[in-house]
């Protein structure tokens, strides 16, 4: 039973493009969303996170935002870059601890 | 300086053997987890230590035990190895009770029993 979905497997954008990568969730109690960015061979890295009493949280090229209604979550980075090119992964936090989507790989073409 | 630490990186092992993984963090946090990535690479909780103490422990076959000497250490332990076990492992930590709770991974090992 997986409370914290990635349905999208793999995404493709051109440099200077948009990229959104979506994540869908099934537990209210979830308090706290994150994303992480997981580059082949590395343990993943914290890249932006967003409290469930606020809808939006930016920070440079990255902006996460929050839908509770929907339970959705959605990253955009833009202007995206070669070097964004890794997987990325949504997590949500509940009574201490992490779950994790299955990941998005994330292509930006040059 | 690495800040989270685990080792060894690969491991290669035959079915029913014992072994080891060692993870370290120098960020002076209080809490470390162990994750499982598995074959649909879903990032999944097994243990979580806070001050030494277990407060997370999933459903895990009770042949992986975590050891916490002290705060800054959180070794796993898995006995009689299968080939289902065959995954990366992901050791982590934070600090808790702070708004900002992002856990700080180390860099994997990859496991895979033969």
């Amino acid at each position: 039973d997986q409370q914290v979905k990635q349905n999208s497997p793999s995404l493709s954008v051109q440099e200077g493009r948009i990229s959104i990568l979506n994540c869908d969730y099934t537990n209210s109690m979830f308090d706290y969303f994150l994303w992480y960015k997981k580059y082949p061979a590395e343990g993943p890295t914290f890249l932006i996170s967003i409290s469930s009493i606020k809808d939006k949280n930016e920070d440079g090229r990255f902006t996460v935002f929050l839908n509770k209604s929907a339970k959705h979550l959605s990253l955009h980075i833009v202007p995206s870059q070669p070097g964004d090119s890794a997987v990325y992964f949504c997590a949500a936090r509940n009574t201490g601890k992490l779950i994790f989507g299955q990941g998005t790989t994330l292509q930006v073409k040059p | 300086d690495t800040a989270v630490s685990q080792t060894p990186k690969y491991l290669v092992t035959q079915m029913g053997n014992d072994k080891s993984i060692k993870c370290e963090q120098n960020l002076g946090h209080d809490t470390m987890y162990w994750y499982k990535q598995d074959s649909k690479k879903f990032l999944k909780i097994m243990f979580s230590y806070n001050n030494k103490e277990l407060i997370i422990n999933e459903t895990v076959p009770n042949r992986f035990s975590p050891k916490s000497p002290d705060k800054a250490h959180l070794n796993l332990h898995i006995n009689s190895l299968e080939l289902g076990d065959s995954a990366v492992y992901f050791c982590a930590s934070s600090r808790v009770g702070t708004v900002n709770t992002e856990a700080f991974f180390g860099q994997g090992t990859r496991l895979t029993v033969v």
